[in-house]
């Protein structure tokens, strides 16, 4: 079983739609939780963190966390063609803050 | 431009050879974790340092790889030998000290993109 999970996509959506995107993880122990942006050839970009149960919203995003589901997901609203990219799930392992990522789901938003 | 910053940003390297990839923090930022990306692949965490310390390099390949991040200057990832297999991009993230709790958030660099030939 892979330690953190997403669904690779495509996930298709049309401009001014939610996008919804989702992540589980199998570390128990996890405490930090993060989204990253990754544009084909460029860096991963952080957009969102959450640390505890529930929903944390920021402009646009919203991260939602349930640790006894070991579940993450980023709801993206009034998406635009510049939101196109993989989204990168993120939780740390251990107790030293390393990364664990998800292989990452492309969303697509169509004009 | 208080970023992380990276360089070079493009290394090609034939087989053999020895890659030396340079990371500096973010400015009052302590911590640098080095990540890999092969091509069509996911990040993979490689090492985590501190001044003068590696706390954790349980990512790192156990031959050819090291790291260092010293008193003064930018961490360093090396790469001795390598091979066709070391061709990706090489990222490195830093983040602020540690707060209780083990929240950490961690901003990337532009990368390294590593090319063996």
């Amino acid at each position: 079983q892979k330690e953190v999970e997403q669904n690779s996509g495509p996930l298709s959506v049309p401009e001014g739609a939610i996008a919804s995107l989702n992540c589980t993880y199998s570390d128990r122990g996890s405490q930090s939780f993060f989204w990253y942006r990754q544009y084909s050839g460029k860096s991963p970009e952080l957009i969102m963190s959450i640390y505890s149960n529930g929903d944390k919203e920021d402009g646009r995003f919203t991260a939602q966390l349930n640790k006894a589901s070991q579940y993450v997901s980023l709801l993206i609203r009034d998406s635009q063609p510049s939101d196109s990219a993989t989204y990168l799930c993120a939780v740390t392992s251990g107790n030293t803050g390393k990364l664990i990522f998800g292989q990452g789901t492309t969303l697509q938003v169509k004009p | 431009n208080a970023g992380v910053m990276q360089n070079p940003r493009h290394l090609v390297r034939r087989r053999g050879q020895e890659a030396r990839l340079r990371c500096s923090p973010m400015k009052g930022h302590s911590h640098v974790y080095w990540y890999r990306q092969l091509p069509e692949e996911g990040l993979k965490f490689m090492v985590y340092l501190q001044k003068e310390n590696i706390i954790d390099e349980s990512g790192m390949p156990k031959e050819r790889f090291s790291a260092e991040f010293p008193k003064e200057g930018p961490s360093i990832l090396r790469i001795q030998q390598v091979v066709r297999g070391d061709s990706a991009a090489y990222f490195c993230a830093s983040s602020p000290q540690l707060r209780t709790g083990n929240y950490n958030e961690q901003f990337f660099g532009p990368g390294t993109r590593l090319t063996v030939l």
